[in-house]
């Protein structure tokens, strides 16, 4: 089974700028996580989609959202780039809907870079 | 905020020895999982213990789980130059909707296993 897909894996912005990342969950996984990680503030969640519903969110501000298709693929998209932005974007998949019961499995990430 | 704190920070064996890392956590958990992370890549999936599970072994890894002292730890055994890696704990809280698709990661341990 292939595994978490991530497009694309490096992306150079600048401020003010938006970005679109991709994610391809795991065949058969309908729960897609968002997650930022940077060496200041370690991985954190962005927020979660199941069957095209944002089902939580984490503490970012409203210029990063997200969406999902009905083949379970999602999008993060973020607006207004500002240099603190700069962080791998993670996406994880999860097969168990349940809240609590979270066996993630995670793409490669997608590596930003504000300027 | 990190839920997960890993102990030690950073951590230098020898080829063939052991290497042990903890995790200590807050809240009440579904289970906890460990991940592992080379160089800024994705997060790749080692193992998983249930709440109800006191220990669990995978290959050269095992896991310990101790939820009247919130806390986990992982052991690898005759460790390979191979194993040097970041390594998180991440929490699946058990707090309801507000856990959905949503994972808590300490700030991880760095393993360096010396050739």
């Amino acid at each position: 089974k292939a595994g978490v897909t991530q497009t694309p894996r490096y992306l150079i912005k600048t401020r003010g700028q938006q970005v679109t990342l991709s994610c391809s969950p795991i065949s058969g996984h309908r729960s897609v996580s968002w997650y930022q990680q940077t060496p200041g503030q370690g991985l954190q969640f962005l927020f979660e989609y199941f069957s095209e519903t944002q089902r939580n969110k984490g503490n970012f501000p409203g210029r990063f959202s997200g969406r999902q298709f009905s083949n379970s693929r999602s999008e993060m998209n973020v607006s207004t780039l500002e240099l603190g932005d700069s962080a791998l974007y993670l996406c994880a998949s999860s097969l168990t809907p349940l809240a609590g019961y979270n066996e993630q499995f995670f793409g490669p990430g997608t590596r930003l870079t504000v300027l | 905020s990190q839920q997960g704190e890993e102990d030690p920070q950073a951590l230098s064996i020898q080829e063939g020895e052991n290497a042990t890392m903890n995790c200590s956590y807050k809240t009440s958990i579904n289970n906890l999982q460990w991940y592992r992370q080379n160089s800024g890549r994705g997060l790749v999936h080692l193992i998983l213990i249930r709440s109800n599970e006191r220990e669990k072994h995978s290959g050269r890894l095992r896991v310990t789980l101790d939820t009247s002292k919130k806390s986990s730890s992982l052991l690898i055994t005759a460790s390979r130059a191979a194993d040097t890696a970041s390594y998180f704990c991440a929490t699946d809280a058990r707090a309801g909707g507000t856990s959905y698709g949503k994972l808590t990661f300490g700030q991880g341990t760095i393993l360096t296993v010396h050739p």
